[in-house]
């Protein structure tokens, strides 16, 4: 099976832009989770999605959002960025109630 | 709050030996599932083990174990037989079990390994 693709790897963007990443899943996982890799504050959790519904959000401000397909693909959007969202940001699936996730490549965003 | 600590963050190894990181963690649920994760430089996020808290027996994957105190909330990894392969970052991570804490992976923050040849 393929593994979690993400798209675009890289992204350059300009403060007061906004974004959009997408997530494609491993074939059969019905969730995506969402989160954004910083050397300051590590690894956080930004959302889980299943079946087109967000079921799980943690403590980012609602610039951040995102959205799940009937295929399972997802995509997070990030309003008016800031400086401070640069960030990789990583997508894993996982199947239906099951807690292993398998992570994708990651997003790699800059904003100057 | 519930968290992961990792209190090394840069630990080296000789190939061929073997070396063990340390993590703890805290949380007031009792069912939970505990990870060890490595990023290589390619950032690519990859699975090493995982433990069930209400399983007793620690994991084993390879040349990778894990040592898993549920009373002292602790989880270390142990590599074995360490290769140049293993050099990248490792991640504990915890996922607490039940519907208001699904998906969401709560990480520490990471221990740099360097295997040197």
């Amino acid at each position: 099976k393929a593994g979690v693709t993400q798209t675009p790897r890289y992204l350059i963007k300009t403060r007061g832009q906004q974004v959009t990443l997408s997530c494609s899943p491993i074939s059969g996982h019905r969730s995506v989770s969402w989160y954004q890799q910083t050397p300051g504050q590590g690894l956080q959790f930004l959302f889980e999605y299943f079946s087109e519904t967000q079921r799980n959000k943690g403590n980012f401000p609602g610039r951040f959002s995102g959205r799940q397909f009937s295929n399972s693909r997802s995509e997070m959007n990030v309003s008016t960025l800031e400086l401070g969202d640069s960030a990789l940001y990583l997508c894993a699936s996982s199947l239906d109630n099951s807690y292993e996730q398998y992570f994708g490549p990651g997003t790699r965003l800059t904003v100057t | 709050a519930q968290t992961v600590t990792q209190s090394q963050p840069e630990m080296s190894v000789q190939e061929a030996e073997t070396v063990t990181l340390s993590c703890t963690y805290d949380t007031s649920e009792n069912n939970y599932y505990l990870f060890w994760y490595k990023q290589p430089p390619s950032r690519q996020m990859i699975l090493v083990i995982r433990q069930e808290a209400y399983k007793q027996q620690n994991a084993t994957e390879n040349r990778f174990s894990v040592n898993f105190q549920k009373a002292a909330k602790s989880f270390s990894l142990k590599i074995s037989d360490s290769q140049l392969g293993d050099t990248a970052m490792y991640f504990c991570a915890f996922m607490n079990w039940g519907s208001s804490n699904t998906g969401k992976l709560i990480f520490g923050q990471g221990t740099t390994l360097q295997v040197k040849p």
